[in-house]
């Protein structure tokens, strides 16, 4: 168990919905981390937040966005849902925002099935 | 930029028979290379880590790494593979004064009794 926190566990849901994704990451780790997994595209970082504001982007969509909260926990909001992003996505955390120290720890992810 | 190529996409083992799952990397500068393991309907758990110390990096269960500048080759070892080894294992780069991890497409290990 990496202390990565991530709900719901499953999502199914149909195209041109919105869904939100919830993240708490390890305590004491103030970097949040998205990743997209897809049978085509593998795994893919979408987003960094780091102490809430954004630190670095990745293959995100503009329909889909994210933040963090002053907790610390972190949200992914995927709209105008396609068949498309069916994946699972995982959410990872670490203490800092990079450096060679850094290490980043993943949680159990979060299966979206879009029909 | 930076790549990650994994140079199998399956490796079959006998049970006690040694591993090898293979990983070039591309980086512009010094990278930091990473070993996760993704047992079915599971998170992504780190094996282990290499950040410009030792070259032979050890993870956890038995297995170990050896980075290899000259053949920019990061691969990872085990002399004795366990049935609880089978997964899918994907090797990783991250340049160094970036936080962005880019993940090979994965390695998926079958170990037969």
């Amino acid at each position: 168990d990496s202390g990565v926190t991530q709900t719901p566990k499953h999502l199914i849901t149909a195209t041109g919905q919105r869904v939100t994704l919830r993240c708490s990451p390890r305590s004491g780790d103030l970097s949040v981390y998205w990743y997209q997994q897809s049978l085509d595209q593998g795994l893919q970082f979408l987003i960094q937040y780091y102490n809430g504001e954004e630190r670095a982007k990745g293959n995100i969509l503009e329909r889909f966005s994210a933040q963090q909260f002053p907790d610390l926990h972190s949200e992914l909001n995927l709209s105008s849902l396609e068949l498309g992003d069916s994946a699972l996505y995982f959410c990872a955390s670490s203490e800092l925002a990079g450096g060679l120290r850094n290490t980043q720890y993943f949680g159990p992810g979060t299966r979206l099935t879009v029909l | 930029a930076q790549s990650v190529t994994q140079l199998d996409s399956h490796v079959s083992v006998s049970e006690g028979t040694p591993v090898l799952l293979r990983c070039n990397y591309s980086s512009s500068y010094s990278p930091s290379l990473f070993w996760y393991v993704q047992h079915p309907n599971k998170g992504l758990q780190l094996l282990l880590k290499y950040t410009s110390a030792a070259t032979l990096v050890k993870g956890i269960n038995g297995f170990e790494a050896e980075f290899k500048k000259s053949e920019t080759s990061f691969h990872l070892t085990k002399p004795s593979a366990h049935m609880s080894d089978a997964a899918e294992y994907f090797c990783v780069v991250r340049t160094d004064g970036y936080s962005t991890l880019t993940f090979g497409k994965g390695t998926m290990l079958l170990v037969s009794p």
